[in-house]
């Protein structure tokens, strides 16, 4: 089984569109997260949620919206998606801020 | 504040070669440190961890010791593998900033039979 999925693993849109990005995760964890990896490979936090809540929001543009409707989902929604946004999105989960992180396989996003 | 540096990439070994992919950090407080591999087209895993000063996380025949004299945690393998080709992400952990993770920018490693 698979602890952390995201769907889709790729995804190739014009600009200007609105997409989503779905995280699950079946380990119960109490924290997710995601990240986006540029083309340098370079991770960097974009949001973190705990039991619902945000509670990081690294100056991400307001483009970017996490969703997170129970404690299993954390879906990312990007409206109006420009060329800048083309990276790998990856969904992490974490039973406490304290313990290891769990990622999923990433999201290829490329905007055309 | 926190960051971590690693040496840049790409690195290209032949098979058996030994290993050593550099890595330092910067931190307010006291972090745990990680490895995490990437293999090809699938996620983050966490490779070993260290959470206190001379403390050596190993996995897989992979070693990294936690120096805070020098503010080090270089990954070390005696022998890779053509299975070992992956991006290869140091990265630390600080309590201080509510356990938020900081990844360097990884390392591409390519083993060549």
């Amino acid at each position: 089984d698979t602890a952390v999925s995201q769907t889709p693993k790729y995804l190739v849109t014009q600009m200007g569109n609105d997409k989503s990005i779905k995280c699950e995760q079946n380990l119960g964890h109490d924290t997710m997260y995601w990240y986006k990896q540029d083309s340098k490979k370079f991770l960097k936090i974009m949001f973190s949620y705990n039991n619902k809540e945000l509670i990081i929001n690294e100056t991400v543009p307001n483009r970017f919206s996490p969703k997170s409707p129970d404690k299993a989902h954390l879906n990312l929604h990007i409206n109006s998606l420009e060329l800048g946004d083309s990276a790998v999105y990856f969904c992490a989960s974490r039973l406490t801020p304290a313990t290891e992180a769990f990622f999923g396989q990433g999201t290829r996003l490329t905007v055309v | 504040g926190n960051s971590v540096t690693q040496m840049e990439g790409p690195v290209t070994l032949s098979e058996e070669a030994f290993l050593t992919i550099n890595c330092t950090y910067t931190a307010t407080g006291y972090p745990s440190l990680f490895w995490y591999v990437q293999y090809p087209g699938e996620g983050l895993q966490l490779l070993l961890k260290a959470t206190k000063a001379d403390d050596k996380g190993s996995n897989k025949g992979f070693e990294a010791t936690y120096r805070k004299e020098t503010t080090s945690f270089h990954l070390e393998k005696g022998s890779v593998q053509v299975s070992d080709s992956a991006v290869y992400f140091c990265a630390l952990r600080d309590y201080n900033t509510g356990n938020q993770f900081y990844f360097g920018t990884g390392t591409s490693l390519t083993v060549i039979p």
